[in-house]
């Protein structure tokens, strides 16, 4: 299976500034359609995960436009532009490219 | 609104069968791709099963083929879980998910919890 590997695991951020997750991948998520399969997920606590990003920067309908993806290959990237109070959670990547999907172990944003 | 709501969690004994059913609401039920994850704190995320619209084709992580079935209702928008010979390392919270594999589920349920021990 594909391993995704994250970092950091902890993000202590200040609100209003900005932060960044980095993901990276086992192998090239380039699909043999062309396509890229990696997207990102929340999950805010007490709440269900809900996908933020797919195919690397398509931001999901209602989603801020302070998150943005970005990244190739096996490198990809979340950065939150200015962080809100709201954004408190664990961040997943995910990899569709390869059967089976596979996430990434979590990084847990908190405000400093 | 997207709604998802799981059942059929509970306790069970290892070797036991549970069945976990999914009722969706809120959307075009037969034209997506269902999928059930899993989640343990010491895992994480874990992808279980997915079934495609109408229901011919089904994909199963290796580890778990032949024992768990996913299968799927579309007259009644519900989506199901059917997990027989069950161990300890099954024990998780499974969630219900509107997508399929390339680009991940975009809704999930609340999660219904299995916990398998004697």
């Amino acid at each position: 299976d594909v391993v995704m590997t994250q970092s950091p695991l902890s993000l202590p951020v200040t609100l209003g500034q900005p932060a960044s997750i980095s993901c990276r991948s086992s192998q090239s998520l380039v699909h043999s359609d062309g396509n890229t399969y990696l997207s990102w997920f929340q999950e805010r606590p007490g709440q269900s995960p809900r996908r933020l990003i797919y195919k690397v920067s398509n931001g999901n309908s209602g989603v801020p436009d302070r998150f943005s993806g970005s990244g190739s290959g096996t490198d990809f990237t979340l950065k939150i532009s200015r962080v809100e109070a709201e954004d408190v959670g664990i961040y997943y990547c995910m990899q569709g490219t390869h059967w089976p999907p596979t996430f990434g172990q979590g990084t847990k944003v908190e405000i400093k | 609104e997207v709604k998802l709501v799981e059942s059929g969690g509970g306790l069970v004994q290892p070797g036991g069968s549970l069945r976990l059913s999914c009722a969706a609401s809120g959307f075009t039920f037969d034209i997506y791709w269902m999928t059930w994850v899993r989640q343990t704190p010491g895992k994480g995320l874990e992808w279980v099963a997915s079934i495609n619209e109408n229901g011919s084709g089904k994909y199963y992580v290796d580890s778990l083929k032949g024992r768990f079935t996913i299968s799927r209702d579309n007259a009644k928008s519900s989506l199901s879980l059917q997990m027989n010979s069950l161990r300890a390392e099954d024990t998780a919270v499974y969630y219900c998910a509107r997508g399929g594999p390339n680009y991940g589920p975009a809704n999930w349920g609340q999660g219904t919890l299995v916990t398998v021990s004697s």
